[in-house]
C-alpha cells in the first residue's frame, strides 16, 4: 500500500495549457504539502494545508492553485503553464504541520515538462 | 535568511568503504534536523530526525550527529553498499511553522 501517492508520475504538456496533479495519503495525517524540486535539486515548499485549511503559501505565482477536498487529498492545479514550471513536484504529508517532532512522508514525485 | 548548506556536492566511494557527509545550517528558530535519502526518480525517505538535545542518532549503517552550538550535522555511512547510491538531503525544521528548509543534497555514488 502506497502511503503518499501522486498522479501522474510524468506529465508533458505545451505552454499555455492547464493541468492538475493529484495527491492522496492513507496515513491518517492532517497536514499535506506541495514541494517543487528544481534542476539544482533544491526542494522548496509551495503550499501546506492542515485539515483542509491553507497554512503556508509561499511566494508562488497565482497560476498555481491548491485544492484540498478533504484532509487525505491535496491537488495542485496549474493554469497557463510556462517553460519555467518544468520541475519535479512532490506531495508530502505529516501530522500536525511539522510542529514538534513529526515525520514527513513524500510521494514519488511528478515530473512536469512544459514544451 | 534560513539556509542549509551541504558538502561535498558529490562523492564517489568504493563498496565497503565509509563516508561522512556534512551539513551546516542557519535556521531559526530551530525545531529539528533530518537526514533524507532520495533515490533517483523517487521521493525523499527519512533516515533520522534529531532535536537540539540529541547529539547522535543511528539507523542501521547510518549515524547522524548534531552540534547545535556550531549548527553543524554530519551523516556517517558505514560499510557502504551499492544500494546506498542516492542523494542525501539535510533538512532543518523551523519551529512552529511547519516549514522544512532543504539543503541541495550530496549525491553519493558507490562503485563495486
Amino acid at each position: 500500500d502506497t502511503a503518499v501517492s501522486q498522479t501522474p508520475k510524468y506529465l508533458v504538456t505545451q505552454m499555455g495549457n492547464d493541468k492538475s496533479i493529484k495527491c492522496e495519503q492513507n496515513l491518517g495525517h492532517d497536514t499535506m504539502y506541495w514541494y517543487k524540486q528544481d534542476s539544482k535539486k533544491f526542494l522548496k515548499i509551495m503550499f501546506s494545508y492542515n485539515n483542509k485549511e491553507l497554512i503556508i503559501n509561499e511566494t508562488v505565482p497565482n497560476r498555481f492553485s491548491p485544492k484540498s477536498p478533504d484532509k487525505a487529498h491535496l491537488n495542485l492545479h496549474i493554469n497557463s503553464l510556462e517553460l519555467g514550471d518544468s520541475a519535479v513536484y512532490f506531495c508530502a504529508s505529516s501530522l500536525s504541520g511539522g510542529i514538534g517532532f513529526t515525520e514527513a512522508f513524500f510521494g514519488q514525485g511528478t515530473r512536469l515538462t512544459v514544451v | 535568511k534560513n539556509q542549509v548548506e551541504q558538502s561535498p556536492q558529490s562523492l564517489i566511494i568504493l563498496e565497503g568503504k565509509n563516508c561522512t557527509l556534512q551539513c551546516n545550517y542557519t535556521v531559526s528558530p530551530f525545531s529539528n534536523l533530518r537526514w533524507y535519502k532520495q533515490d533517483t526518480g523517487r521521493g525523499p525517505v527519512s533516515l533520522t530526525i534529531m532535536t537540539f538535545s540529541e547529539n547522535t542518532k543511528s539507523n542501521g549503517r547510518y549515524t547522524a550527529t548534531l552540534d547545535a552550538d556550531t549548527k553543524q550535522s554530519s551523516l556517517h555511512i558505514t560499510a557502504s553498499q551499492l544500494s546506498d547510491s542516492a542523494s542525501y538531503i539535510c533538512v532543518v525544521s523551523v519551529s512552529n511553522t511547519g516549514k522544512l528548509i532543504f539543503g541541495q543534497g550530496t549525491t553519493l555514488q558507490v562503485k563495486p
